[in-house]
């Protein structure tokens, strides 16, 4: 069965940096997109950023970019997030997610299997 | 970028009733749209995907219909096991990304 497991989460002063890491298993990892989803405490949901299959293809949402980076190792089955220059409105559990399209080149369509998430608080 | 809204932002119903929640996006999105449940302190679960597929293994009594900028998701007879907060995510299939909606939560009256 499908498992996605993130860890990596934790409280981190303002201009901090965090790395968060998604392994993977149940599936054929390499073969499918990844995102990152996170929700701040008592609000929506909120989509962070995409990697392709291969790692050829990033997309990041606007309120991260230039400061997060998507990342995965397909040998270790696990998927990154490092997440730089942190402000107090990363704070939020941070879901990985998955693609149930295999080779999927956009960061679109539905996503099928999530984790269980892990929370980032970014406070001095 | 395209903007998602969702009514009601909130609903109390009774066991049995049928419910049915309406997303609208700013722009054609064609039935690149898609539904999930999440429950207090769970990560979401899919149940709708393209607008009106039933994600494999979720009780018919969900359902979603629409295209374009009008959409509804629909739970036949509200059962317990639904409390939850309902989102819809569109995606206009190019590469840069997707948004949610705000979210509807369900509660039992």
């Amino acid at each position: 069965q499908v498992q996605l497991v993130e860890s990596g989460g934790g409280v981190v002063q303002p201009g901090g940096s965090l790395r968060l890491s998604c392994a993977a298993s149940g599936f054929t990892f390499s073969s499918y997109g990844m995102h990152w989803v996170r929700q701040a405490p008592g609000k929506g949901l909120e989509w962070v950023a995409f990697i392709r299959y291969d790692g050829s293809n990033k997309y990041y949402a606007d309120s991260v970019k230039g400061r997060f980076t998507i990342s995965r190792d397909n040998s270790k089955n696990t998927l990154y997030l490092q997440m730089n220059s942190l402000r107090a409105e990363d704070t939020a559990v941070y879901y990985c997610a998955k693609d149930p399209r295999p080779y999927r080149v956009a960061a679109a369509g539905p996503l099928d299997y999530w984790g269980q998430g892990t929370l980032v608080t970014v406070s001095s | 970028d395209i903007q998602m809204t969702q009514s009601p932002s909130s609903l109390s119903a009774s066991v049995g009733d049928r419910v049915t929640i309406t997303c609208q996006a700013s722009q054609d999105i064609s039935n690149y749209l898609n539904w999930y449940q999440q429950k207090p302190g769970k990560a979401p679960k899919l149940l709708i995907y393209d607008a009106s597929n039933l994600e494999t293994g979720v009780p018919s009594r969900f359902s979603g219909s629409g295209s374009g900028t009008d959409f509804t998701f629909t739970i036949s007879s509200l059962q317990p096991e639904d409390i939850a907060t309902y989102y819809c995510q569109q995606y206009d299939n190019l590469p840069r990304g997707f948004t949610f909606g705000p979210g509807t939560k369900v509660d039992i009256k």
